[in-house]
């Protein structure tokens, strides 16, 4: 069945550092696939999403670029804050009409 | 605009005494309804659908149990809570299974 793999962590990182949360997933068909973001105590948010091959979804500074090749959608920002620290999952839609399907989440901790 | 009401944000129930988690959706009609739970430090686990009103799909067996009485209204219940039914509780919607979800902002269920 449909999948999907993200590093588990917890990531640390220092403010103003990059950051790559890795995700690959493994579903038949042409799913799209999302990064949604849980800040602490709270419910998640979809940070940002792409719908087919090479598209690039974007927001508040991160990135992920749909790699179909690579089966993969890695979340990128090129500098952190202390306010990105939260947990962020990974997902997608498979498009045959089943519920999301989510990696794990990856815990991460920027510190001052 | 669609939002998502979920409560209460936080609970604290007695082993074997019986629950009620409510969710309402406004701004939206027939949408697709879903509750998830979050064990502490873990991902998330879909334990119920609904594609319309009286339609419960379950994911996972247990002493939970959803109904959909209104379209827009989602309940979680239980008979008899265990201690390991603690956990952080989302529900979520969306406009069908091959989009993305949008949660609310959870409760925190502990048992003791």
């Amino acid at each position: 069945g449909d999948s999907v793999t993200q590093m588990e962590g917890p990531v640390t990182l220092s403010e103003e550092a990059f950051l790559t949360i890795n995700c690959t997933y493994t579903a038949t068909g042409y799913p799209s696939l999302f990064w949604y973001v849980q800040y602490p105590g709270e419910g998640l948010q979809l940070l940002l999403k792409a719908t087919k091959a090479d598209d690039k979804g974007s927001n508040k500074g991160f990135e992920a670029t749909y790699r179909k090749e690579t089966t993969s959608f890695h979340l990128e920002k090129g500098s952190v804050q202390v306010s990105d620290s939260a947990v962020y999952f990974c997902a997608l839609s498979s498009g045959r009409n089943t519920p999301l399907v989510f990696g794990k989440g990856t815990r991460l901790s920027v510190i001052a | 605009s669609q939002t998502i009401h979920q409560w209460p944000a936080t609970l604290v129930q007695p082993v074997g005494s019986p629950l009620s988690l409510e969710c309402t959706v406004e701004g939206t009609s027939n949408p697709n309804l879903y509750w998830y739970r979050q064990a502490a430090g873990r991902g998330l686990q879909l334990l119920f659908y609904s594609v319309g009103i009286g339609q419960i799909s379950s994911e996972v067996p247990q002493n939970l149990s959803a109904s959909r009485p209104q379209d827009r209204q989602f309940i979680l219940s239980s008979k008899k809570l265990l201690l390991s039914d603690s956990g952080f509780y989302l529900c979520a919607w969306s406009v069908d299974k091959n989009t993305e979800a949008f949660f609310g902002q959870g409760t925190r269920l502990t048992v003791v």
